[in-house]
């Protein structure tokens, strides 16, 4: 069945550096793919998504990319602040289905 | 507030007992979702709702679990004979054709 596959579980970066959250994803056919952004206690939130027809997708501080071929996508947070720690969490939206899958979630800690 | 929006927020239930949810989806959209969210892990689908048709249904949903969404707008979700492997934070979200899914604030259901 459809899987999204989510890396790291944590992370803990300090303060402007950057953060990476990848995922993979078993169904070929997915063609779109959402972040969210979750703080404790709240819903979760879309930050960035992207569309199977494109490779790349950038807004602000936040990007990310595509690779059809090796099924894999990441998020790229850079200049991380405080107010970036929460938990993310992708997913896939394969075709033919209406739901999304989601990944396991990274907590990301950002250091001050 | 023009969000999508649950009620009620918390339910402490005895296990054995039914519950029911309503979600209530931003007006024009057509979507509507419900999920399953446990602690430390990404929300998990459970049914969906284009317009007033329930066009999918998670196969881990068990019998104890029914949606209705009789007028095309809010939606119910009903549990009954509540187990405490239930215990977890139902999401709602709505989307309109072809664009990402809105969380409402969640309820969340203990079974004691």
């Amino acid at each position: 069945g459809e899987n999204v596959e989510q890396h790291p579980s944590t992370l803990s970066v300090q303060e402007g550096d950057s953060a990476v959250i990848k995922c993979t994803y078993s169904d070929s056919a997915s063609n779109y793919f959402p972040w969210y952004k979750q703080e404790l206690g709240k819903r979760p939130q879309l930050i960035i998504d992207i569309r199977s027809n494109v490779g790349e997708k950038k807004d602000q501080r936040i990007a990310v990319t595509l690779n059809k071929t090796a099924k894999h996508f990441s998020l790229h947070i850079t200049e991380t602040q405080p107010e970036d720690s929460a938990v993310y969490f992708c997913a896939a939206f394969p075709s033919g289905t209406y739901k999304y899958i989601f990944g396991t979630g990274t907590r990301l800690k950002v250091l001050a | 507030d023009t969000g999508v929006s649950q009620d009620p927020r918390h339910k402490i239930t005895k296990r054995g007992q039914n519950v029911t949810f309503r979600c209530d989806p931003i007006s024009e959209h057509n979507r509507l979702y419900w999920y399953r969210q446990t602690l430390g892990q990404g929300p998990e689908f459970l049914t969906y709702f284009q317009n007033e048709a329930q066009l999918e249904k998670s196969r881990l949903l068990s019998d104890r679990f029914s949606a209705e969404r009789p007028k095309g707008s809010f939606s119910t979700l009903e549990i009954q004979r509540t187990e405490q492997g239930d215990s977890a934070m139902y999401l709602c979200a709505s989307s309109l054709d072809g664009a990402y899914g809105f969380f409402g604030p969640g309820t969340r259901l203990t079974v004691l």
